[in-house]
């Protein structure tokens, strides 16, 4: 699975938008981009995933370059119980299904009130 | 609840014990996985079942590591003779895949709240 970068911090005012980068410069075609998130003493929640096209659900929304090579995880109206560490993880489907995922060290996303 | 269930939530043991961890899965849900965590970082992959079949297991899962699930439901996760550097926080996801004449069908896995163990 591809590599990804994201910046280890970042904060947002409680009721903008959070815009979290994701550099995966070296994805393959068959890649995705996903994203999940884990609230301090919880496990990942799964938020979104996308391969080419932009993505959004009642969560968040998923922009991701026409290259692939980028991609962008949109909170539309942080709330401070989005205060998280989110990852970005690529992954590959094989023909057997769901593969383990390789996460990171994922950016701590803090929301202040 | 009917979410991913881990037991228990703490654990704290001396070195050279052994340990056992329970997750219950969602129960319509035939995949299994274990990861580990340490403080600061991301979870690793440990090892996953489909059903009661373990079908990988990462490098991480030394011989003091095993893991099953022996009705394809519930699953246990052991350590024997636990060393400090075991100390992390285990997690349980489940996801259902099913493979269909032409296509696949598969959920995102789910993670529990996971079992935090101390060796002292």
């Amino acid at each position: 699975d591809a590599k990804t970068t994201q910046p280890t911090s970042m904060d947002c005012a409680e009721g903008r938008a959070a815009n979290l980068p994701c550099n995966h410069s070296t994805i393959s075609g068959n890649e995705y981009v996903y994203w999940y998130r884990q609230i301090h003493s919880q496990g990942p929640q799964y938020i979104i995933h996308g391969l080419k096209n932009n993505e959004t659900n009642e969560m968040a929304s998923l922009i991701i370059t026409e290259d692939r090579k980028s991609s962008t995880l949109i909170l539309p109206h942080a709330t401070l119980r989005d205060t998280a560490v989110y990852y970005c993880i690529v992954r590959v489907f094989r023909n057997s299904g769901n593969t383990p995922l390789v996460f990171g060290k994922g950016t701590r996303l803090s929301v202040i009130a | 609840d009917t979410g991913v269930s881990q037991n228990p939530r703490h654990k704290i043991t001396k070195r050279g014990q052994n340990v056992t961890f329970r997750c219950d899965p969602i129960s319509e849900h035939n995949r299994l996985y274990w990861y580990r965590q340490t403080l600061g970082q991301g979870p690793e992959f440990l090892t996953y079942f489909q059903n009661e079949a373990q079908l990988e297991k990462s490098r991480l899962l030394s011989d003091r590591f095993s893991a099953e699930r022996p009705k394809g439901s519930f699953s246990t996760l052991e350590i024997q003779r636990t060393e400090q550097g075991d100390s992390a926080m285990y997690l349980c996801a489940s996801s259902f895949y099913l493979s269909l004449a032409g296509g696949r069908t598969y959920n995102e896995q789910f993670f529990g709240p996971g079992t935090r163990l101390t060796v002292l």
